[in-house]
């Protein structure tokens, strides 16, 4: 059974502090994923990676960075957290870029007051 | 840059009504996902549709992807209250390696 769990389900941080969201999976999937997703607005890619020491932007990439040191472990970086990235943060892995099934983390609900 | 829409956005049935959703995007997709994320929960995966025109079936959810691989549509009948969730489609563009997902749509059945 795949796994992917992620640091905190619920954060509050203060608008300017930096922020670190963990992504861990188990099945040494070659790619991962973080989205936030918003009520009417779907999930939206932030960033991914295909490979360790890998990344590419997605479609909102402003505000964020990315850390893929080992295989299993991805993480988010907001470097100056603000009102507008309250929102909810999912990971996902999966074993192949283009196709087929990506595995989500259960999400980290963060608040920026 | 590719869209992928959704309608509606959200369907309140009555137990035992049919539901579809509708999935429409900007681009040709190479292929098409859909998932479903229960209240509370993450997206879950339910199926892959590759091929113009493919019809696969899950019990009472029937998923098509359309002949010109632009619009896809989710339908469950006799919905049931394990239904209750959020539906999301999901595709890739060609030679792309993004998975662009749609707005979902909400459904609600009431007993």
């Amino acid at each position: 059974d795949v796994k992917v769990t992620q640091s905190s389900r619920y954060l509050v941080k203060r608008t300017g502090e930096k922020v670190f969201l963990e992504c861990v999976q188990d099945m040494d999937h070659e790619n991962m994923f973080w989205y936030r997703q918003d009520p009417g607005l779907g999930l939206r890619l932030i960033y991914f990676s295909y490979d360790v020491k890998m990344k590419e932007k997605g479609d909102i990439p402003e505000g964020y960075s990315v850390s893929r040191e080992k295989k299993e472990r991805f993480s988010l970086i907001l470097e100056s957290a603000s009102t507008n990235q309250t929102s909810m943060y999912l990971c996902a892995s999966s074993p192949r870029a283009s196709w087929g099934e990506q595995y989500f983390g259960p999400g980290t609900r963060l608040t920026v007051t | 840059g590719q869209q992928v829409m959704q309608i509606p956005q959200y369907q309140h049935v009555q137990e035992g009504e049919d539901f579809t959703t509708y999935c429409n995007s900007s681009t040709t997709l190479s292929n098409i996902q859909w998932y479903k994320q229960r209240p509370g929960g993450h997206p879950v995966f339910l199926i892959q549709l590759v091929k113009s025109g493919e019809v696969k079936k899950q019990k009472r959810l029937t998923f098509q992807f359309g002949e010109a691989k632009k619009n896809s549509s989710l339908h469950i009948t006799a919905t049931q209250t394990t239904d209750v969730g959020t539906y999301f489609c999901a595709g890739f563009t060609g030679g792309g390696n993004k998975l662009t997902f749609g707005t979902g749509t909400q459904l609600k059945v009431e007993l």
